[in-house]
């Protein structure tokens, strides 16, 4: 079975400023990642994916998140946030070549701060 | 476009109702899921259809039921048996390969009075 953890439910950040959103997963098999956007009372967006090769995935919005195998980590980053940035990021994983469902995170609400 | 549609996008309901919400895609995606979301408790599965005519429950199919008569559509309707069914739920779809992630609607947000 996986399992998703998000270490913070909530991160406040000034404007402009950089942002780390934390995810570590767990799982006996390799998966696909994924980093999804929810803005209120939206549904949820894909931001982006890990299926393989670089590590270093770069998705919409200018987010990017880097796959860490050995800690099984897929954080997720942004070298400058902006107001419209204000949502919240759920991390996801399902296992790779199986049709499963996939399991989210708990979700991380991003504030930003004018 | 093609894309997922949930109806209505609010929903009143008085309590002993039974109400239907409703999701239909045509992305032709195989996989359909329904979500409850809660604040501060993420996404909670529901119920989910990988094949017309099949569906399974989810973490919390108590007090809901579905169908899935069409590969379009995935109504799921909220029985007077669901305590507390006062949420945001969301609908979701996706291609027979875990490899393409979810597509989601928009949500339909049920309030009961």
């Amino acid at each position: 079975a996986q399992s998703v953890t998000q270490l913070d439910s909530q991160v406040p950040v000034f404007e402009e400023a950089p942002v780390e959103l934390r995810c570590n997963y767990s799982s006996s098999v390799s998966v696909y990642l994924f980093w999804y956007v929810q803005y209120p009372n939206q549904g949820l967006q894909l931001l982006l994916k890990y299926l393989s090769g670089s590590t270093l995935v770069k998705g919409i919005n200018g987010f990017e998140a880097e796959f860490n195998k050995s800690q099984t980590s897929f954080h997720l980053r942004k070298p400058s946030v902006h107001i419209s940035d204000t949502a919240e990021y759920f991390c996801a994983v399902t296992p790779m070549n199986r049709d499963d469902k996939i399991i989210f995170g708990k979700g991380t609400r991003l504030h930003i701060l004018p | 476009d093609g894309g997922i549609t949930q109806s209505p996008k609010y929903l009143f309901r008085k309590e002993g109702q039974n109400v239907t919400l409703s999701c239909e895609q045509n992305l032709n995606h195989d996989a359909m899921y329904w979500y409850r979301q809660d604040p501060g408790q993420g996404l909670r599965l529901i119920y989910y259809s990988q094949i017309v005519n099949d569906f399974q429950k989810g973490d919390i199919a108590e007090g809901y039921s579905v169908s899935r008569e069409k590969k379009e559509s995935f109504p799921l309707t909220v029985t007077s048996a669901q305590k507390n069914p006062t949420a945001f739920y969301l609908c979701a779809s996706q291609r027979q390969v875990s490899q393409s992630g979810y597509t989601f609607g928009s949500g339909t947000r049920l309030t009961v009075v």
